[in-house]
């Protein structure tokens, strides 16, 4: 069965400094991970996703993961956090042949002035 | 292009009573997705459709929820007596392709319920 783990439920950074969400996946075959964002009172929004292409994938507002099939990861990043960064940020799977997303429990980003 | 509708966005209601939410997709998307997303956790998928038809809905308590998608369109998902532990967050999402794992689901606002 899939699963993620997403590594600190509250990451707080400085403005400027560097974000790194950590998540972790279980899953039997080759998964296809995403990251999603949610800001306050809000649906989800795609951040980025790895569909086995490049292991280094680029996404919005300045977003980058990198998937490492041998330590089962995909930590996001982004070399200079903004105010406007602050939110929750989920990691998600899903598996070749099954649309269902299994998401982590969320990493709440605090961005400090 | 318009996105995921969800309505109402607030629900306030009392154990043992009825509610439902409603969601219309993005145009043309194929799959409809509804999530339960609780306080402090991720979404939890409660069903999944394929125009009008069932794909999942192993995580739906279906002694007391249900939902429908008449016409491949918009979705309307009940539940019928509330408890407690069914206050959240209830997400719909929307996909454009069949049976593709690696597509991007796009979600509305949600739907906040609270059972008092």
């Amino acid at each position: 069965a899939q699963s993620v783990t997403q590594l600190g439920s509250h990451v707080s950074v400085s403005e400027g400094a560097l974000v790194l969400l950590r998540c972790n996946y279980s899953s039997s075959v080759p998964p296809y991970l995403f990251w999603y964002v949610q800001y306050p009172n809000q649906g989800l929004q795609l951040l980025l996703k790895y569909t086995s292409a490049a292991t280094l994938v680029k996404g919005i507002n300045g977003f980058e993961a990198e998937f490492k099939k041998s330590e089962t990861s995909f930590h996001l990043t982004k070399p200079s956090a903004h105010m406007s960064d602050a939110a929750e940020y989920f990691c998600a799977v899903s598996e070749l042949g099954a649309q269902k997303l299994v998401f982590g429990q969320g990493t709440r980003l605090t961005i400090n002035p | 292009e318009a996105g995921v509708a969800q309505s109402p966005r607030y629900k306030i209601i009392e154990k043992r009573q009825s509610v439902a939410f409603w969601c219309n997709p993005i145009s043309g998307h194929a799959t409809l997705y509804w999530y339960q997303q609780i306080l402090g956790q991720g979404p939890k998928l409660l069903i999944q459709f394929q125009n009008n038809g069932v794909v999942d809905d192993s995580q739906l308590p279906k002694d007391r929820f249900s939902a429908e998608r008449l016409k491949g369109v918009d979705s309307t998902l009940k539940i019928q007596p509330a408890k407690l532990e069914d206050s959240a967050v209830y997400l719909c999402a929307s996909s454009f392709e069949l049976g593709i794992s690696q597509e991007t689901q796009y979600f509305g606002p949600g739907t906040r319920l609270l059972v008092l």
